[in-house]
């Protein structure tokens, strides 16, 4: 089985730009959920989604939204870059509920001069 | 709210144990817990729900004190393989989808 897939794995923006971030889940994974890491912070999480609707939502932000599409991919948006969005960030996918295992993806490097 | 994590870091020689503690001053539906090695994605390890039930690794044992509101890692007879960075996560809310908060990640060495 395939496991997740993220996309692009490095980026280099300017700040005030944009950036899309995808992520394929594993199939039959219907949940998807986002974390941005930081050196300093950890593992924070952003948002999950499940069957294209956001259930849950962390602590960022609007500048960072999301979406989930009907073949459960997701894609990630950041408008508007600040410096201090420069981060790995990570999804993971599960099959359905909160207390099923995550399965994480490689990351997208997002570096903002 | 994040969960605290202690130690920090810690270094082992192969063979000897180590325990992980994490605590959170909010009421906890269930902990999770991953391991990340440098460079890669973090790695499913346990999950422990409220009411005593746990899903993971048979190598790998946890407690979670609902009372306290803390969970422990317990990694024994260590091996190199064990290196990494663990990572608690508090789900606070029902059964009805992740909002983890993980801690800041305790760095572990395993050295020969």
């Amino acid at each position: 089985k395939a496991g997740v897939t993220q996309t692009p794995r490095y980026l280099i923006k300017t700040r005030g730009q944009q950036v899309t971030l995808s992520c394929s889940p594993i199939s039959g994974h219907r949940s998807v959920s986002w974390y941005q890491q930081t050196p300093g912070q950890g593992l924070q999480f952003l948002f999950e989604y499940f069957s294209e609707t956001q259930r849950n939502k962390g602590n960022f932000p609007g500048r960072f939204s999301g979406r989930q599409f009907s073949n459960s991919r997701s894609e990630m948006n950041v408008s508007t870059l600040e410096l201090g969005d420069s981060a790995l960030y990570l999804c993971a996918s599960s099959l359905l509920r909160g207390d099923d295992e995550q399965y994480f993806g490689p990351g997208t490097r997002l570096t903002v001069t | 709210q994040q969960p605290v994590q202690s130690p920090q870091a810690v270094i082992l020689r192969e063979g000897e144990d180590a325990v992980i503690n994490c605590s959170s001053s909010k009421a906890l539906y269930s902990v999770h817990w991953y391991r990340q090695k440098h460079g890669e994605a973090p790695v499913f390890l346990m999950i422990l729900l409220k009411g005593g039930e746990q899903k993971g690794h048979d190598k790998i044992s946890a407690s979670f004190n609902e009372k306290k509101q803390q969970s422990s890692l317990y990694l024994t007879a260590s091996q190199l393989s064990y290196s990494g960075t663990y990572f608690c996560g508090f789900e606070g809310t029902s059964n009805s989808g992740y909002a983890l908060n993980f801690g800041k990640g305790t760095s572990l060495l395993v050295t020969p």
